[in-house]
């Protein structure tokens, strides 16, 4: 259980395009969802937290008006990176939780972004 | 603000050795403690988790103990294999949903 999947795996594309990713839960009702970024050899950074039907809450630093999230269900959560360009060029993790103790993040297999 | 340091940062050991990892944080205040593996590539992979009032947990070859008081944790992989070489990633958790990462330990098992 607590399976969490992200589409695409992998995107290229041009510099001023747009690009989303979506991000699932399978089997469970997610009330929280978040997004990480990763570049090649450091660590998971979170850029921002959604709770269904609100407005996410940035980490400082995260241009919002860049990195759009929408968090329509209790399912589904999606990043859309707005007029990317070459150093918008990441590994992309999404995760997700549901309210019990332990509040753990159950991790997407993440969607590799290229921007040429 | 946590900070997170993983050390070493790389290793490489013979197939067949008991190795440590390890994985130190700045602020003690925390809810739990988390364990990953990633694979070149991939996402996340959930190895162990440890409460705070927890002092280790196991499975498999994998044990992992936490000192909350000074900071600590450490995740020992017994026997290693060639299919355990990965990145090792620790994670504290603060909050509901504050998980501060590690840098990630590059573990190389060679046949």
């Amino acid at each position: 259980g607590a399976v969490v999947s992200q589409h695409p795996s992998w995107v290229i594309c041009k510099s001023g395009t747009s690009v989303k990713i979506e991000c699932r839960s399978l089997d469970f009702q997610a009330t929280t969802m978040f997004w990480y970024r990763q570049f090649p050899k450091q660590s998971l950074m979170l850029m921002a937290t959604s709770n269904e039907g609100s407005k996410a809450t940035y980490e400082q630093g995260v241009e919002k008006d860049k990195f759009l999230i929408n968090h329509a269900s209790l399912t589904l959560s999606t990043l859309t990176v707005t007029s990317a360009h070459p150093e918008d060029s990441s590994f992309y993790i999404c995760s997700a939780s549901y309210s019990t103790g332990s509040y753990e993040q159950y991790f997407g297999p993440g969607t590799r972004l290229t921007v040429t | 603000k946590q900070e997170v340091t993983q050390i070493p940062a790389a290793l490489s050991v013979p197939e067949g050795e008991n190795l440590v990892l390890n994985c130190s944080f700045t602020d003690s205040a925390i809810y739990n403690l988390q364990w990953f593996r990633q694979d070149p590539g991939k996402g996340l992979t959930s190895l162990l988790l440890i409460q705070s009032s927890q002092r280790e947990q196991t499975s498999g070859r994998l044990n992992a103990s936490l000192d909350k008081s000074s900071g600590r944790s450490t995740l020992y992989i017994a026997a290693s294999q060639p299919g355990d070489s990965a990145t090792y990633l620790c994670a504290v958790r603060t909050g509901a949903n504050n998980l501060f990462f590690g840098t990630g330990t590059r573990l190389t098992v060679i046949p």
